[in-house]
């Protein structure tokens, strides 16, 4: 399993300003994910971090928006920058642990933003 | 475009009855399904999965369900017990392009277990 940890837990912000959610593992993992949840909906896929690499975003999430840090195997960032209330959401980071079909993915306790 | 559909946004049962939640889905590329978990204030927590190849897993009192003729599963929980009280995502799996698992999820369904 892995134990994930996310600062901070909750914030409210003001439009037009940048946010940076950090995103800590207690093990060493190769792939890191961004998730977000907008109220009622489902967990979207923001984007993929591979400690070394540059993030691979989902459709519809580009870099200048949610600009991803991932220095080392145990740790990223993910900046909500220039927000708008539509922004307003939960936003999860995750790993993978285990290998082949079966693994799964583990989530962190979330962040909640709200932009006003 | 929802490729994961939970129709029922909540659901309720007594405690001790069976509580089922559905899951439909659209891809036919998806070949791994999976059920989280979730509490308030917590991220989702991994609960049972199955492959494609399969139409039925196991795990103590949860039980899933694959039908992919119709593309369409179902978690069983049995007896239902007032700690299952939760929102419950159903997730379908494709290999990405850089081999992990590139998780699609539907909504979600709150489960409330009656005493």
């Amino acid at each position: 399993s892995a134990v994930i940890s996310q600062k901070p837990s909750r914030d409210i912000c003001q439009r037009g300003t940048s946010l940076t959610i950090q995103c800590q593992v207690d093990s060493q993992v190769t792939m890191m994910f961004w998730y977000r949840q907008q109220p009622g909906q489902s967990l979207t896929l923001i984007a993929t971090a591979n400690q070394g690499s540059e993030a691979t975003y989902e459709s519809g999430f580009v870099i200048d928006k949610f600009p991803i840090s991932r220095p080392n195997l145990t740790f990223s960032t993910l900046t909500v920058s220039n927000m708008s209330p539509e922004d307003s959401s939960i936003y999860l980071c995750s790993v993978e642990k285990g290998a082949g079909r079966g693994y799964e993915q583990y989530f962190g306790p979330g962040t909640r933003l709200t932009v006003t | 475009d929802q490729q994961v559909k939970q129709n029922s946004p909540s659901l309720s049962v007594q405690e001790g009855r069976i509580s089922i939640l559905n899951c439909d889905y659209t891809n036919s590329m998806f070949d791994y399904f999976l059920w989280y978990k979730k509490y308030p204030a917590e991220g989702p927590t991994f609960l049972i999965s199955i492959s494609s190849i399969k139409d039925k897993n196991e795990d103590g009192r949860f039980t899933v369900f694959l039908n992919k003729s119709a593309k369409h599963l179902s978690l069983h929980i049995v007896p239902s017990q007032p700690g299952d009280s939760a929102v419950y995502f159903c997730a379908a799996s494709a290999r990405s392009n850089f081999g992990n698992e590139k998780l699609t999820f539907g909504t979600g369904t709150r489960l409330t277990i009656i005493p």
